[in-house]
């Protein structure tokens, strides 16, 4: 069964410091996703993409987030001058359509990347 | 806007019991719902969904979950719980009237007891 693979499944990193998680959706899904959870409590959406541009981003999604999808097959996010509060597990999710259709929507996710900001 | 409400943070039932755990929502359109499961250290895997017609759903390992428009509900059930079903789950809407994102409730976690 196809899957949403996601590197590094843990990252420390020192508060102020750039970090990139990685994210190989699955492969005939156009839309992508970044959540985030925070100590196994709420599932928090970041941002959606969508033929190569933001679809839509929530108000946790400031200048310091930033996603891409630089060949094809990978879906990347990067954090910037990392903060403490950023620590958390973040998933990345797949899903074969946006809107509307009897197999849209379902989001495939990935197992997760947790981040430490220490 | 939407939300959704998963008024229990926890659920207990005993193993051969029926289980429910509880999910309002709202939106400003028509909405798809969702349920997803959470094992730990594993990312959410979807259980069900509603998008349209017969207003009760049936998903994977058994459970199914009722669309009730009048009260803006979605709850998923289980007529007979095993221990494994032990674990974090998320109702989620989605607003099918526009919009990327899929919210999350702030997940109920079931613990079931041989």
């Amino acid at each position: 069964e196809p899957e949403v693979t996601q590197t590094p499944s843990h990252q420390v990193t020192q508060m102020g410091q750039e970090v990139i998680l990685r994210c190989v959706p699955i492969s005939n899904h156009l839309y992508f996703y970044w959540y985030r959870q925070i100590l196994g409590q709420k599932v928090e959406f970041l941002v959606s993409f969508y033929n190569n541009e933001i679809s839509e981003k929530s108000e946790i999604f400031d200048d310091q987030f930033s996603v891409e999808r630089p060949d094809g097959s990978n879906f990347t996010l990067k954090i910037r001058s990392t903060k403490l509060e950023d620590s958390a597990m973040y998933f990345c999710a797949s899903s074969e359509g946006g809107v509307g259709g009897s197999g849209a929507n379902v989001l495939t996710f990935g197992a997760g990347s947790r981040l430490t900001v220490l | 806007a939407q939300s959704v409400a998963q008024p229990e943070d926890q659920v207990n039932v005993a193993e051969g019991n029926p289980l429910t755990v509880k999910c309002t929502y709202s939106v400003s359109g028509n909405p798809y719902l969702f349920w997803y499961v959470q094992y730990p250290n594993r990312g959410l895997q979807f259980l069900l969904k509603y998008i349209t017609g017969d207003n009760l759903v049936k998903g994977s390992y058994g459970f199914e979950a009722e669309f009730n428009k009048s009260q803006t509900s979605f709850h998923l059930k289980k007529p007979s719980a095993l221990v494994s079903d032990s674990a974090l789950y998320f109702c989620a809407v989605r607003d099918r009237n526009g919009g990327f994102k899929t919210i999350f409730g702030a997940g109920t976690r079931l613990f079931v007891k041989a």
